[in-house]
């Protein structure tokens, strides 16, 4: 049971490269989650999912895409990179539920420049 | 919206003292409060939640919180500090309209020897 895994751990792209973050969870969890972290910022929600083709977007989308197909994988695709998006990148997963835990990947480092 | 605040993005505590981190909420409905812990490098991993059941929550590592309606908060304490407890702390509220889960900016906590 490996629980929530990112791809790759770090990255280094140029300004205007596209990538994608690989999030990948072994939990059967249909809620799944993209935040970015920043310092003095806690963690901000890009965009979530509740389950295979449904995804929405969260605090701060612009700039990044996702889809659902499977119950598995939520990939979080970098369309056209900037600076700003240098951050560490962490995918979580849960249960429905309000009072559910979210688990978390080990994060992506991403740098820009 | 709801969300929380944390009051004081660092503390610093000598070995053996008291922790203590302050997470304040605003919402209308009873909240859904989380209190999770990050180490170096790391994901984030919960600490406790609230769930309704009892107003002092226990959770791992020695660390409770209270929640307080009057006073619409959830800190968190632990009695006495050891060097393992150095890492950031995050408060974190899920909406009970959509479900997302929304962090504080951070806690990071040090202890001195």
């Amino acid at each position: 049971n490996a629980g929530v895994t990112q791809t790759p751990k770090f990255q280094v792209l140029k300004t205007g490269q596209s990538m994608t973050l690989q999030c990948a969870q072994d939990m059967n969890h249909e809620y799944m989650s993209w935040y970015r972290q920043d310092p003095g910022m806690g963690l901000r929600l890009i965009h979530y999912s509740v389950g295979a083709g449904i995804t929405d977007q969260g605090e701060v989308p612009n700039g990044y895409n996702v889809s659902r197909s499977t119950t598995e994988d939520f990939p979080l695709r970098l369309l056209s990179a900037a600076p700003s998006q240098t951050s560490v990148y962490f995918c979580a997963s849960s249960y429905p539920g309000l009072n559910t835990e979210a688990f978390f990947g080990q994060g992506t480092r991403l740098t820009v420049v | 919206a709801q969300s929380v605040t944390q009051l004081g993005s660092h503390v610093s505590v000598s070995e053996g003292a008291l922790v203590l981190l302050r997470c304040n909420y605003s919402s209308s409905v009873p909240p859904y409060l989380f209190w999770y812990v990050q180490y170096p490098n790391q994901g984030l991993q919960l600490l406790l939640k609230y769930t309704s059941a009892a107003t002092l929550v226990k959770g791992i590592n020695g660390f409770e919180a209270e929640f307080k309606k009057s006073e619409t908060s959830f800190h968190l304490t632990k009695p006495s500090a050891h060097m393992s407890d150095a890492a950031e702390y995050f408060c974190a509220v899920r909406s009970s309209n959509d479900y997302k889960l929304s962090f504080g900016a951070g806690t990071t906590v040090t202890v001195r020897a």
